[in-house]
């Protein structure tokens, strides 16, 4: 599986947009990129998965280039509750694989 | 839809004590899976389910773990004996099969003193 390198912490403050960067140069062709949030003392929640191009929901939107060897996680307007981490995770999670590798994940810290 | 639970929300024992944890998965799900944090480190998988069947139990970490799935539905993971090193918090998630999305449970926290 694909090893994931993402910021350790970022700040930022109510209203702006915050973009998460994560690299996986190893991605293979099949694995999928998907990103979990984590609150304290809950389970990581399901954000976003993308394989190409640009992912967007209701939370958030996914790029993701060309080379697929990277991919940013955008928080449009965020608020103090967007305070959590943020995983990105890389991997086949279809059918019955579905071990999800996590790493050490972005703190973000939202300010008023 | 009621999500994953989890039971107890924390537990506290001995060294050499047994503990058994349970999972009840999203009605529907055929995917099971077990993940631990142990402190100050990342979340690590332990195993995972398809329906009854261990589809990768990979992830746990030695014989004192034994994870269950009895009839596909809830599924259990016994410490026996436990050990310090147990201590951490213990996930439980469920998805449905080809589906990407994993619904996590809030956690077992297992403290073992």
């Amino acid at each position: 599986l694909a090893k994931t390198t993402q910021p350790i912490s970022m700040d930022s403050y109510e209203g702006q947009e915050v973009n998460i960067t994560c690299s996986h140069n190893n991605i293979a062709t099949n694995d999928y990129i998907t990103w979990y949030q984590q609150f304290p003392s809950q389970g990581p929640r399901f954000i976003i998965q993308g394989y190409k191009t640009k992912v967007t929901n209701e939370v958030a939107s996914l790029f993701i280039p060309a080379d697929r060897k990277s991919s940013t996680l955008s928080l449009p307007r965020v608020s103090l509750s967007d305070t959590a981490v943020y995983y990105c995770l890389v991997g086949n999670y279809g059918g019955s694989q579905g071990n999800l590798i996590f790493g050490k994940g972005t703190k973000l810290s939202v300010k008023p | 839809e009621a999500g994953v639970t989890q039971f107890p929300s924390h537990s506290v024992i001995e060294k050499g004590q047994t503990v058994t944890l349970r999972c009840d998965p999203i009605s529907g799900h055929d995917n099971l899976y077990w993940y631990r944090r142990v402190m100050g480190k990342e979340i690590k998988f332990l195993l995972h389910f398809v329906k009854e069947s261990k589809q990768d139990e990979s992830g746990m970490p030695n014989n004192r773990f034994l994870a269950e799935r009895t009839g596909g539905t809830y599924s259990t993971l016994k410490v026996q004996p436990a050990e310090l090193e147990d201590s951490g918090v213990y996930f439980c998630a469920s998805s449905r099969q080809g589906r990407a999305e994993a619904f996590f449970g809030q956690g077992t926290r297992l403290t073992v003193v």
